[in-house]
Order: C-alpha cells, then sequence, then structure tokens
C-alpha cells in the first residue's frame, strides 16, 4: 500500500486569509505530481501537473511549490475567497507514470 | 469542448442487482480511467484504458466487476450482483496521450453516485 497524505483533512478560514496544505508522498520512484480542485457538485479539475524537483506552479491567487527529494509539495492560496471553498486532492504518478495514487485531500471552507 | 460526460448522475438498488454506469470521455483522449471513490477517501484506480485496451486492471474486484470500451471511445462499467459495500461515487476521468500519462492532466465526469440498498 502507498500512502499519499494530506493535511490537514479540513480547514476553515476567513476571507481574505492566506492558507496552505500539504501533500506528503514516498520520496523514490517519483514521476509526477497533480493537484486538483474539487467542488461540491461538480468535477475535479485539475490545477497544476508538476514533474521536476523545485518545481513552482502558479494559477492566479494559487500556487505550488514540489520537493521531490524529501517528498512533499506544498499548495498556497493567497487572499482566498468563498468560492476556494472546495477539496483539493494531490496524486501521486508513481514510475515510468503508470500508477496514480491519491490523496484524501484537504477540504477547504472559507467563511464570507 | 464538451467535457466528460457520465450516466446516470445518480443510481439507487437493492443488493444483488446488477447496475452499470456510462462515460464519453472529451473527444481525442486515448487514455481513460474509472475510479471509485468512498466517502473521505480519495479516488483509488479501478481500471485504466489506453484506445481500447484495458493496461491497468489490478484493482478491479474481477469476481463482479466488468468494463469494456469497445470502440476505444465510450466505456461502460459494470456490476453484477451489487453489494453493500459498493456504495460509493464512480468517477471517470480521461487524458491525452498514452504510455501511463502520469504528465498529463486528467479530466474528470461529475461521477455516479450509487447507493446499494
Amino acid at each position: 500500500i502507498l500512502n499519499v497524505e494530506q493535511s490537514p483533512q479540513s480547514l476553515h478560514v476567513q476571507e481574505g486569509d492566506s492558507t496552505n496544505f500539504t501533500c506528503s508522498f514516498p520520496s523514490s520512484n517519483f514521476y509526477a505530481l497533480h493537484w486538483y480542485r474539487w467542488e461540491t457538485a461538480k468535477s475535479p479539475e485539475a490545477l497544476f501537473v508538476m514533474t521536476l524537483n523545485g518545481d513552482e506552479k502558479k494559477k492566479g491567487r494559487i500556487s505550488a511549490t514540489l520537493n521531490t527529494k524529501e517528498g512533499y509539495s506544498y499548495l498556497y492560496i493567497k487572499g482566498s475567497q468563498p468560492e476556494d471553498s472546495a477539496t483539493y486532492l494531490c496524486a501521486f504518478i508513481k514510475g515510468v507514470g503508470n500508477q496514480f495514487y491519491f490523496g484524501t485531500g484537504t477540504s477547504l471552507t472559507v467563511i464570507p | 469542448e464538451a467535457g466528460v460526460v457520465q450516466s446516470p448522475r445518480y443510481k439507487i438498488i437493492e443488493k444483488k442487482q446488477p447496475v452499470a454506469f456510462w462515460c464519453n470521455p472529451i473527444s481525442g483522449h486515448n487514455t481513460l480511467y474509472w475510479y471509485l471513490q468512498n466517502l473521505g477517501q480519495g479516488p483509488e484506480l479501478l481500471i485504466r484504458y489506453e484506445n481500447e485496451e484495458a493496461v491497468d486492471d489490478s484493482q478491479l474486484p474481477k469476481d463482479r466487476f466488468s468494463a469494456e470500451r469497445l470502440k476505444g471511445v465510450d466505456s461502460t462499467l459494470k456490476i453484477q450482483p451489487a453489494e453493500l459495500g459498493d456504495s460509493a461515487v464512480y468517477l471517470c476521468a480521461s487524458s491525452l496521450g498514452l504510455g501511463g500519462g502520469g504528465h498529463n492532466e486528467q479530466f474528470f465526469g461529475p461521477g455516479t453516485r450509487l447507493t446499494v440498498l
């Protein structure tokens, strides 16, 4: 069993606050790391696909970093808005890209 | 461009009944995935297709689950007979490219929420 852990499990923040979550994965046999946002009653939507150690990606107020040597990725949201409320999933891809392992997600609620 | 389409969105059946889910991926996407998501858990891969070939079905409980993607486009996942523990969300996703596709983002459908009574 391969463990991909996300923390915290859930988070409540005030509108305007900045926040971050962690995805931890095995440091060996890394191929890629994906971040997805899953809003209630909608489909999961890809945020980032990260492949290189030290990668930093940004999309609007959301950014992510990757450390493959120590096996973690951070997702940051700057100035959280109510529309950011969703579950954020990471997926660790092992080997030559054939095996996807999802974490259990971080549920974010932004309070207006 | 249309996204990944799944039907039905919701299904309630009694245990021991059969059930089938349908997925139509984004046009041109070679790779199709079926995932199972239990409450409070992340999606778990059931089967991955590259075109019409099932290249990873190691997590598919083959005694009761089956899947097909006959023409390499849409796909059907079947459970027969369903058990109480099969209640979950069944997600379909597709992506461009072959050979695992780990560098390609996946596009997910809305899922089918199955309740087995």
